[in-house]
């Protein structure tokens, strides 16, 4: 199946800082990227849809201006974390729509604040 | 996207069938059934997936009951890796439509 990377596979910063985080479809283009959240012994949740091109679509109760989203290329999306507090911790996933109904994951980002 | 119902957990012994059912009864005429499953701190992983006709790949067989209402996915031959959350789920099959992720099954195989 088709390969999606995520970068940095963990990471700790201290509360106040921003993170971002990489999601790279390694052999396919990608017009719709998802990201997720998981909580510890929670399932999925989807955060924001992000299309190439154009602003991403944030799910009810996600801020926007907390989670910046950027999806310039057909590779590439990236989430950005801004002003991170140790509430934000979780382990945040990203998805690549490969057309043809195919969704691939990444491997996850594991996120501590401090 | 129509609700699914999973067990919250189920056991299997090494090298036996594993069946994890699925209930899906609000399914609509132009909705999937996909099974993903997620191994402990990674992404999940994509199974198999069905409209209404029973499917089969190298990883599972997936039974459509012929309502559509539930399903069943089937491991044949479970191993240790096959421990996993595998979360059934329903939707429209259009490029860039959501995947909306339940509670899942946590399957244990045991040695």
């Amino acid at each position: 199946g088709a390969v999606v990377s995520q970068h940095p596979s963990w990471v700790i910063c201290k509360s106040g800082t921003s993170v971002k985080i990489e999601c790279r479809s390694l052999d396919f283009q990608a017009t719709t990227m998802f990201w997720y959240r998981q909580f510890p012994k929670q399932s999925l949740m989807l955060m924001a849809t992000s299309n190439e091109g154009s602003k991403a679509t944030y799910e009810q109760g996600v801020e926007k201006d907390k989670f910046l989203i950027n999806h310039a290329s057909l590779t590439l999306s990236t989430l950005t974390v801004t002003s991170a507090h140790p509430e934000d911790s979780s382990f945040y996933i990203c998805s690549a729509d490969r057309g043809y109904n195919e969704q691939f994951f990444g491997p996850g980002t594991r996120l501590t604040v401090l | 996207d129509a609700k699914t119902t999973q067990p919250t957990s189920m056991d299997c012994a090494e090298g036996r069938a594993a069946n994890l059912p699925c209930n899906h009864s609000t399914i609509s005429g132009n909705e999937y059934v996909y099974w993903y499953r997620q191994i402990h701190s990674q992404g999940p992983q994509y199974i198999i997936h069905g409209l209404k006709n029973n499917e089969t790949n190298e990883m599972a067989s997936l039974i459509i009951t012929e309502d559509r209402k539930s399903s069943t996915l089937i491991l044949p031959h479970a191993t240790l890796r096959d421990t996993a959350v595998y979360y059934c789920i329903v939707r429209v099959e259009t490029s860039g439509s959501r995947l909306t992720f339940g509670e899942g099954t946590q399957l244990t195989v045991n040695p």
